[in-house]
């Protein structure tokens, strides 16, 4: 099986633009998760999405957003870019709730740099 | 009552040594406590994870050692090889919430 994949691999945006990164969970897995890594926060939770519906969501602004489309798919939207935002952002698929396992796959993450 | 906090910072040990990564949660009600692995330029893998029902768990050369009273859970690496410098993350996640709450890290070199 494929595993996570994530477009794109790198990023340079300024500050004030929006980007959208997007996630393809590995086939079968109906669940994604997003994760923000930086030297100095480390790796924290942004939200996860289940079956098109956010399941749940860290501590992050509202500028901070995402979806998950029909085939699990899944995007995640930064708006009015800051300089703190440059960061790995990492994207995580499991199988789903109810499944049996809480294993987390991930992906090798969209590189964004803010100027 | 979210953290979890994870020591060293930074570890270097002789190859065939034993390396050992430290994790001390607060919430009692997570139930699961992965380990990942990074390496430079590339998404966490998972190690090896554990649940509270046990207290110990092997995986080849990766064994976790968990400590429900103490709230503490341990990652050691037996025989240890230059391939296995990376830096670790200790984790922890409740029921079927896939919000994992992660260690810090743990900078691993292994000196041939």
């Amino acid at each position: 099986k494929a595993g996570v994949t994530q477009t794109p691999r790198y990023l340079i945006k300024t500050r004030g633009q929006q980007v959208t990164l997007s996630c393809s969970p590995i086939s079968g897995h109906r669940s994604v998760s997003w994760y923000q890594q930086t030297p100095g926060q480390g790796l924290q939770f942004l939200f996860e999405y289940f079956s098109e519906t956010q399941r749940n969501k860290g501590n992050f602004p509202g500028r901070f957003s995402g979806r998950q489309f029909s085939n699990s798919r899944s995007e995640m939207n930064v708006s009015t870019l800051e300089l703190g935002d440059s960061a790995l952002y990492l994207c995580a698929s499991s199988l789903g709730p109810g499944e049996g396992t809480d294993t987390q796959y991930f992906g090798p993450g969209t590189r964004l740099t803010v100027l | 009552q979210q953290q979890v906090k994870q020591s060293p910072q930074s570890l270097i040990v002789q190859k065939g040594g034993i390396s050992i990564i430290n994790c001390a949660y607060e919430n009692t009600a997570f139930d699961y406590f992965p380990w990942y692995q990074q390496f430079p330029g590339k998404g966490p893998a998972l190690l090896i994870a554990i649940r509270p029902d046990v207290s110990e768990k092997k995986e080849g050369r990766f064994t976790i050692s968990f400590n429900k009273s103490a709230k503490q859970f341990s990652l050691h690496i037996m025989d240890s090889q230059p391939g296995d410098s990376a830096t670790y993350f200790c984790a922890a996640s409740k029921g079927n919430n896939y919000q994992l709450i992660w260690g810090a890290g743990t900078k691993l070199i292994i000196k041939p």
